[in-house]
């Protein structure tokens, strides 16, 4: 079955420590792929998109993801962890249907 | 440009009350989306639409109802509502998903059923 998993639920990095946000697809076809952050009471807001222009995309925020077809993976990466990035992250994923399919979500912390 | 308008942002009900959560999008998107969000299990699709008059079930619709009379309004009704309802409701528009277009997402309603 076509799937998206996030490893960790939680993650918590240092003040200007590396981000890294894992993100699994299950699928014969490589679909198209999102990441979305979500701060607290708020919706979901586009942090990037997999565009199959370039492997590695740059979205808003200084975070970035790479796409690599062997592994069926699409982590997000931000290289120095700010306060203002304390959110929960998703991956979706479009397996070419009208439905995304989203992952169960990674609420990232920062440590001062 | 205002995107996806979700009202009431809060709402309280009495368990077998009913209400309607209404979403109305000013982008002339085609496809509008309700999710539910539970803590630590992701959204889940409730029911979506392709377009006017077009609507579909999603993963989990049982207790919902929607309707898709205009393409701004995608309103979401819950007839009798149950605790299992409590939860963070999103409704979300996209052009097309037949491609790399994103949704856009509702600051959605927070509802607990007591």
């Amino acid at each position: 079955a076509q799937s998206v998993t996030q490893l960790g639920s939680h993650v918590s990095v240092s003040e200007g420590a590396l981000v890294l946000l894992r993100c699994n697809y299950s699928s014969s076809v490589p679909p198209y792929l999102f990441w979305y952050v979500q701060y607290p009471n708020q919706g979901l807001q586009l942090l990037l998109k997999y565009t199959s222009a370039a492997t590695l995309v740059k979205g808003i925020n200084g975070f970035e993801a790479e796409f690599k077809k062997s592994e069926t993976s699409f982590h997000l990466t931000k290289p120095s962890a700010h306060m203002s990035d304390a959110a929960e992250y998703f991956c979706a994923a479009n397996f070419g249907n009208e439905k995304l399919t989203f992952g169960t979500g990674t609420r990232l912390t920062i440590i001062p | 440009n205002a995107g996806v308008t979700q009202t009431p942002k809060f709402r309280i009900l009495k368990i077998g009350q009913s209400m309607t959560l209404q979403c109305t999008q000013d982008m002339n998107h085609n496809y509008m989306y309700w999710y539910r969000q539970d803590p630590g299990m992701g959204l889940k699709l409730i029911y979506y639409s392709v377009g006017a008059g077009i609507t579909d079930k999603g993963e989990v619709p049982n207790g919902y109802n929607v309707s898709r009379s205009t393409t701004e309004d995608f309103p979401l009704r819950l007839e009798l509502a149950a605790p299992s309802q409590t939860s963070v409701y999103f409704c979300a528009s996209t052009h097309t998903l037949r491609s790399n277009q994103p949704q856009h997402f509702g600051d959605g309603t927070r509802l607990s059923i007591l």
